[in-house]
């Protein structure tokens, strides 16, 4: 079973420019989540899809940040434009269900953004 | 409001010695559940032991168990015979009816 796959795996760009990051779930997974995860933190959730419906992004800067899940599968996730404090690991992680479930989430490998 | 909290930023074992981890939460809710995760250094989070809150019985997968005190809302792991490859960062996690927290993580560096 392929896990969950994320891209570019490392980007570096100057403040106020744009970015956009990708990821495709485990074949079958309803639920596809966008975490944020600061050096020495826990992941902080930034949205939450299930199929391409948005059930929690209360923790997304809607004002620079956005997210799609365009069919249900593949997502997508922007900064426009970034700050220096955006500099972090960004996981993407799937699961069968959502929340109020067992459902364990399986993790991508990240995507570790530097803005200079 | 849901909360997630590891108060040891830090810890370190003995090869083959046990350890406990320790988390506590905070939550209205009475159906819930309860993960703990490891974050390997530069590698992919992964599951390492869940819990249903409506089951009394603490959760066990080989070397891995948890001490579940839903009255107290603690969430504790033990490692026992704790390898050189459980060195990692150990996340708690919750999972309620709308949120999925994390917890700030536990660094444990198992010593040779």
């Amino acid at each position: 079973e392929a896990g969950v796959a994320q891209s570019p795996r490392y980007k570096i760009i100057e403040k106020r420019q744009s970015v956009a990051f990708w990821c495709n779930p485990i074949s079958g997974h309803a639920t596809l989540y966008w975490y944020q995860q600061i050096l020495g933190q826990g992941p902080k959730l930034l949205i939450q899809f299930q199929n391409n419906g948005v059930v929690d992004d209360s923790q997304l800067p809607k004002d620079r940040f956005s997210a799609e899940r365009l069919k249900g599968v593949d997502s997508t996730l922007k900064i426009q434009p970034a700050k220096l404090e955006d500099s972090a690991v960004y996981l993407c992680a799937s699961s069968l269900g959502g929340t109020g479930q067992i459902n364990e989430q399986f993790f991508g490998p990240g995507t570790r953004l530097t803005v200079l | 409001a849901q909360t997630v909290t590891q108060s040891q930023p830090e810890m370190s074992v003995q090869e083959a010695e046990t350890v406990t981890l320790s988390c506590t939460y905070d939550t209205s809710e009475s159906n819930y559940y309860l993960f703990w995760y490891k974050q390997p250094p530069s590698r992919q989070m992964i599951l390492v032991i869940r819990q249903e809150a409506y089951k009394q019985q603490n959760a066990t997968e080989n070397r891995f168990s948890v001490n579940f005190q839903k009255a107290a809302k603690s969430f504790s792991l033990k490692i026992s015979d704790s390898q050189l490859g459980d060195t990692a960062m150990y996340f708690c996690a919750f999972s309620g009816t709308y949120k999925y927290i994390f917890g700030t993580g536990t660094r444990l560096k198992v010593l040779a």
